[in-house]
């Protein structure tokens, strides 16, 4: 079974610090690839997404992921952090050919002004 | 657009007894999601429609849960009886069509704790 996998629980920086998040997965095949963003007291949404083409995709806000096949990971990365981007990420794998994206455990971010 | 809605948004309930969440998607969303997110971990598929028609519940518990989604547009998850371990927020989700390019579109959640 797929698996998602994301090495950093907890995350915790200050404004302006530069910030990477690691997702990696367990699949050999053609996959897309997504970062879900949770603020506090709000729900899941999209941040960015990767089908196709160039393997370096630009989200909201300023992130961006890189997704690189030989090392099966889609890292998130935003060069200057804000208090605001304080949330909970979480990074998600749909094989290709299935309609269910899966989910990592999610990467909880701390950003002190 | 409005938002995936769903109801309530807090439930508390003891161990064997039931309850049920309700789930409204964007409009025009053929597919919905049911998800349970247990604390500290991603959200875990339950089940997932395209319209009214059930695609994958492999991972339903379906001794205790049930869900439909009748006409195709709003949904129910029900528990019945619930155990201790059933505590997490619900999370229900839709996307515009069943396919590789349709983001998820999730609602707040309904937490529920199981005492």
């Amino acid at each position: 079974a797929q698996s998602v996998s994301q090495h950093n629980h907890h995350v915790i920086l200050s404004e302006a610090a530069s910030l990477e998040l690691g997702c990696n997965y367990s699949y050999g095949g053609t996959v897309n690839l997504f970062w879900y963003v949770q603020y506090p007291g709000q729900h899941l949404q999209l941040l960015l997404k990767y089908f196709s083409g160039d393997p370096l995709v630009k989200g909201i806000k300023g992130f961006e992921a890189e997704f690189i096949k030989s090392k099966f990971s889609f890292n998130l990365r935003k060069p200057s952090v804000q208090w605001s981007d304080t949330a909970e990420y979480f990074c998600a794998v749909q094989l290709g050919g299935s309609y269910i994206p899966t989910f990592g455990r999610g990467t909880s971010l701390i950003v002190h002004p | 657009e409005a938002g995936v809605a769903q109801s309530p948004r807090y439930k508390i309930i003891e161990k064997r007894q039931s309850v049920a969440f309700w789930c409204n998607p964007i409009s025009g969303h053929a597919t919905l999601y049911w998800y349970q997110q247990i604390l500290g971990q991603g959200p875990k598929l339950l089940i997932q429609f395209q319209n009214n028609g059930v695609v994958d519940d492999s991972q339903l518990p379906k001794d205790r849960f049930s869900a439909e989604r009748l006409k195709g547009v709003d949904s129910t998850l029900k528990i019945q009886p619930a155990k201790l371990e059933d505590s997490a927020v619900y999370l229900c989700a839709s996307s515009i069509q069943l396919g590789q390019n349709s983001p998820l579109h999730f609602g707040n959640g309904t937490r529920l704790t199981v005492t």
